[in-house]
């Protein structure tokens, strides 16, 4: 358990809909880091957040978007959803100030659109 | 451009032999960190080993070794007596800068998928 939770996760929903996946850090943990994993594909980095500002961005579409609240739980958006974005949604926690820095994921959203 | 290479989609192996698995790294940095992550079928993420650019000696964590070597961009992970269980895809992934202290961004390679045979 990498005590990163990510909820739900499974998820099953239309074209054109929008849906909210929801990711709890590791505590004490300040980082958190939303990935699309597509079929058979790696890691696509798509966010990140430190201390509830947005800190990096990767390839996130403009239909998506995200938040980090107070307690540093994350959210992300994603809306008008398409058949691509069926994929696993991975959600990631680090430490500061750790030199290795390695990422603690959570077991990951999988989302189908249909 | 950042970029990590793994060359095997796939590879079977018996169980119990040793395996390695092959990952290159593009680089201008000086300063950065290699990271081995295992993905089972369940799905999740989990982190095995980790070799820094300044590390002079390679990592070992149980099983797994890194076979860094700096000047040829390659950081192979090894898994020796193989097991069942490793079955799994497998990640390289890299983090540069390495002293940037909030910003611990991964680059991916695209996996190698290994399957254990007994």
């Amino acid at each position: 358990d990498s005590g990163v939770t990510q909820t739900p996760k499974h998820l099953i929903t239309a074209t054109g809909q929008r849906v909210t996946l929801r990711c709890s850090p590791r505590s004490g943990d300040l980082s958190v880091y939303w990935y699309q994993q597509s079929l058979d594909q790696g890691l696509q980095f798509l966010i990140q957040y430190y201390n509830g500002e947005e800190r990096a961005k990767g390839n996130i579409l403009e239909r998506f978007s995200a938040q980090q609240f107070p307690d540093l739980h994350s959210e992300l958006n994603l809306s008008s959803l398409e058949l691509g974005d069926s994929a696993l949604y991975f959600c990631a926690s680090s430490a500061p100030g750790q030199v290795r820095g390695e990422l603690f994921f959570g077991e990951g959203s999988r989302l189908t659109v249909l | 451009a950042q970029k990590i290479t793994q060359t095997q989609p796939g590879m079977f192996v018996q169980e119990k032999e040793a395996v390695t698995l092959d990952c290159t790294y593009d680089t201008s940095d000086q300063s950065y960190g290699l990271f081995w992550y295992k993905q089972p079928s369940s799905g999740e993420m989990i982190f095995l080993i980790y070799q820094g650019s300044y590390d002079e000696q390679n990592a070992t964590e149980g099983r797994y070794s890194l076979n860094f070597q700096k000047a040829r961009k390659s950081a192979n992970l090894v898994i020796s007596a193989s097991q069942l269980g490793d079955s799994a895809m497998y990640f390289c992934a890299m983090r540069e800068p390495l002293f940037m202290d909030s910003n611990y961004q991964l680059i991916w390679g695209a996996g190698t998928k290994l399957i254990i045979k007994p």
